[in-house]
């Protein structure tokens, strides 16, 4: 059974940091691309970054490049996000999904998804 | 960037009747790269339809995709209780954004 716990979420003041981790099984991790996906309290889904299987190649919405990075240990089957300079409207619920293709590219729809952390940006 | 827009906002139906959802891409779609996914208070996505028609492992028949180019539709044949939530369209190409849903609610 594929299983995704994030986790890492709290509270913190804009322009600090925050790593988020997802925690996957039930599936061979290295072989699936893996992204992150948020959603602020009461609005819609907001893709935010994906990485390849390998981990070699890593996409990122404009909203947050330059601010964000993803990264995975397949070794430990986890996925990570590292927030840095964060805002008041990266105030959100993330989500980690995996790919549904298993060939590690990232133009995959996302087939499983975890049930989320919330982060809170706020002073 | 490709914007994706859905309609309508809201839909408001009884059980057993038929939904038919729209989302529009502002530029055509790669491969007919569009997905939908259902997703109801409190939970997370679930993937109904990817690329534009083929229904994801589980799903119920009563749920269809349809479209190409610039122009998806999700259909939901009759509608059952389950199905009342809210439904977003993605492109999962180059870029993978989101429309911005359609609530599906009881009449």
């Amino acid at each position: 059974e594929v299983q995704l716990l994030e986790s890492g979420g709290g509270l913190v003041q804009p322009g600090g940091s925050l790593r988020l981790s997802c925690a996957a099984s039930g599936f061979t991790f290295s072989s699936y691309a893996m992204s992150w996906v948020r959603q602020a309290p009461g609005k819609g889904l907001e893709w935010v970054s994906a990485i390849s299987g390998s981990g070699g190649s890593t996409y990122y919405a404009d909203s947050v490049k330059g601010r964000f990075t993803i990264s995975r240990d397949n070794s430990k089957n986890t996925l990570y996000l590292q927030m840095n300079s964060l805002r008041a409207e990266d105030t959100a619920v993330y989500y980690c999904a995996k790919g549904q293709n298993d060939y590690g590219d990232y133009v995959t729809p996302l087939d499983y998804w975890g049930q989320g952390t919330l982060v809170t940006v706020s002073s | 960037e490709i914007v994706l827009t859905q309609s309508p906002g809201t839909l408001s139906l009884s059980p057993g009747e038929r939904a038919t959802l729209s989302c529009r891409a502002s530029q055509s779609v790669s491969s007919s790269y569009l997905a939908w996914y259902q997703q109801k208070p409190g939970q997370a996505p679930r993937l109904l339809i990817y690329g534009a028609s083929s229904r994801a492992t589980g799903i119920p028949d009563r749920f269809s995709g349809s479209g190409s180019g610039t122009d998806f539709t999700l259909t939901i044949s009759r509608l059952e209780p389950e199905d009342f939530a809210v439904y977003y369209c993605q492109q999962y190409g180059s870029s993978q954004p989101f429309g911005q849903g359609t609530k599906v609610e009881i009449k």
